[in-house]
């Protein structure tokens, strides 16, 4: 059975242009999670979906960034006017559901590099 | 974004030795989690702790719950080669669903 799988793997683009991040979650998984690691750091959350709605949105850093998941199953996050320090690993990561525990599958994520 | 206070930053050992990391938090958990990250892979799941106290093993490793809830440790016994990478720490905190916080990490490396 496939993992969860990012596209692309690496994007390079220039300051202020917009980018999309694609996550396919593994099949049946209900929740997905997006995270931002940085250089030497460890993932920081930033949106959770259970199914289609944003069931937390508290880590996104601000309103240049946005998630969708319209059908319950692949996600988008949407980076506009890119900056230099928005560049880092971008994981994602599925679950059966959410509850009292759910283990997280990850991604390899995708490394976006802003010039 | 907040992120735990894992320890050491790095670790140089030699195959064979036992390694030590832990994790403290200013928060409490009700699950702690550890994780190893290879370079370009996502983290993996290594053990996962629900109760306060609880100690848990997974094959040479062994990791424990912290009784105030605020902290974690891990132990690997007997280092081989395929133990290098970055360990982190995660924890959920009491009251959120499913969100994870994670440590900062600690690389590990291992010498013939």
């Amino acid at each position: 059975g496939a993992g969860v799988s990012q596209t692309p793997s690496n994007k390079v683009t220039e300051k202020g242009k917009y980018v999309e991040l694609r996550c396919d979650p593994i099949s049946g998984h209900t929740a997905l999670y997006w995270y931002r690691q940085s250089l030497g750091q460890g993932p920081e959350f930033l949106i959770y979906f259970q199914g289609t709605g944003a069931a937390d949105d508290s880590g996104l850093p601000n309103d240049r960034f946005f998630a969708v998941r319209p059908e319950g199953s692949v996600s988008t996050l949407k980076i506009q006017r890119t900056e230099r320090g928005d560049s880092a690993v971008y994981l994602c990561a599925s679950s059966p559901g959410t509850g009292s525990y759910n283990e997280q599958f990850f991604g390899p994520g995708t490394r976006l590099t802003v010039l | 974004g907040q992120q735990l206070n894992q320890s050491p930053q790095s670790m140089f050992i030699q195959e064979g030795e036992d390694v030590s990391m832990n994790c403290t938090s200013s928060s409490i958990f009700n699950t702690w989690l550890w994780y190893k990250q290879d370079p370009g892979e996502g983290p993996v799941l290594l053990i996962a702790l629900y109760k306060a106290g609880e100690l848990t093993s997974n094959g040479r490793l062994t990791a424990q719950f912290g009784i105030t809830r605020k902290d974690s440790f891990l132990n690997i016994s007997a280092s081989i080669p395929s133990d290098v990478g970055i360990y982190f720490c995660a924890g959920q905190l009491a009251g959120t669903a499913s969100k994870l916080t994670f440590g900062t990490g600690t690389r590990l490396q291992v010498t013939l």
